[in-house]
């Protein structure tokens, strides 16, 4: 079974600094690896994926997210984050290639995201 | 209307009471997911509709019944909910219903048991 955790539940940082939010999953196979974030009153929109290849992908408003097999991990960084990122980010697995999971992800509990001016 | 929309936004419910949430994607996409997400908790998968067939029941309790009458449309209908089920219902659609999809989520549904 997959599973993904999200060790920060709440994370704060002010204007301009860099981020990084941490992602762990548990897959027995290549995962296929995704970030959605979720501003108040919305549904989730995705950020950036990976299924293969270059290890770090670029995503959507300035995100980034490398993927690190060794370390069953898939953080999300930013290097200025902006009063507009405070939101709740999610961390996803789905089954890889040979997966017969229709699209099934499994989400972390999301961490929200609060910036200070 | 584009993407994914979703109609009550809100909907306060007795136990007692029938009602239906609605969901419809203007994408033209081939499979349609119902989500749960409460407080503090992980958003939980509840059904998988892949080309208006259920592909996914995630051991959902009866008292949810879902219904796709086409590719573009997805309901869920409650009745004698608990309190517990009280959460934003999330509807999503993707394309084909594969791993690499991009899942396009609605709004959600706001949905409060009294």
């Amino acid at each position: 079974a997959q599973s993904v955790t999200q060790p920060d539940i709440h994370i704060t940082v002010s204007e301009g600094a860099s981020l990084e939010l941490r992602c762990n999953y548990s897959y027995g196979a290549t995962p296929y690896l995704f970030w959605y974030v979720q501003s108040p009153g919305q549904g989730l929109q995705l950020l950036l994926k990976y299924f293969s290849g270059d290890t770090l992908v670029q995503g959507i408003k300035g995100f980034e997210a490398e993927f690190k097999r060794s370390q069953s991990s898939f953080n999300l960084r930013k290097p200025s984050v902006h009063w507009s990122d405070a939101a709740e980010y999610f961390c996803a697995v789905g089954a890889g290639a040979g997966g017969t999971s229709y699209g099934k992800l499994t989400f972390g509990q999301g961490t929200i995201l609060t910036v200070h001016p | 209307e584009t993407g994914v929309t979703q109609t009550p936004r809100h909907l306060v419910m007795g136990m007692t009471n029938k009602k239906s949430l609605k969901c419809e994607q203007h994408l033209g996409h081939n499979a349609m997911y119902w989500y749960k997400q409460s407080a503090k908790k992980p958003l939980e998968l509840m059904f998988v509709y892949n080309f208006k067939e259920q592909t996914e029941n995630n051991s959902v309790p009866s008292r949810f019944s879902p219904e796709c009458p086409n590719s573009s449309h997805l309901f869920l209908h409650l009745h004698t909910l608990q309190p517990e089920d009280s959460a934003l219902y999330l509807c999503a659609s993707t394309e084909r219903g594969a791993s690499t999809d991009t899942q396009y989520f609605g709004p959600g549904t706001r949905l409060t048991v009294l």
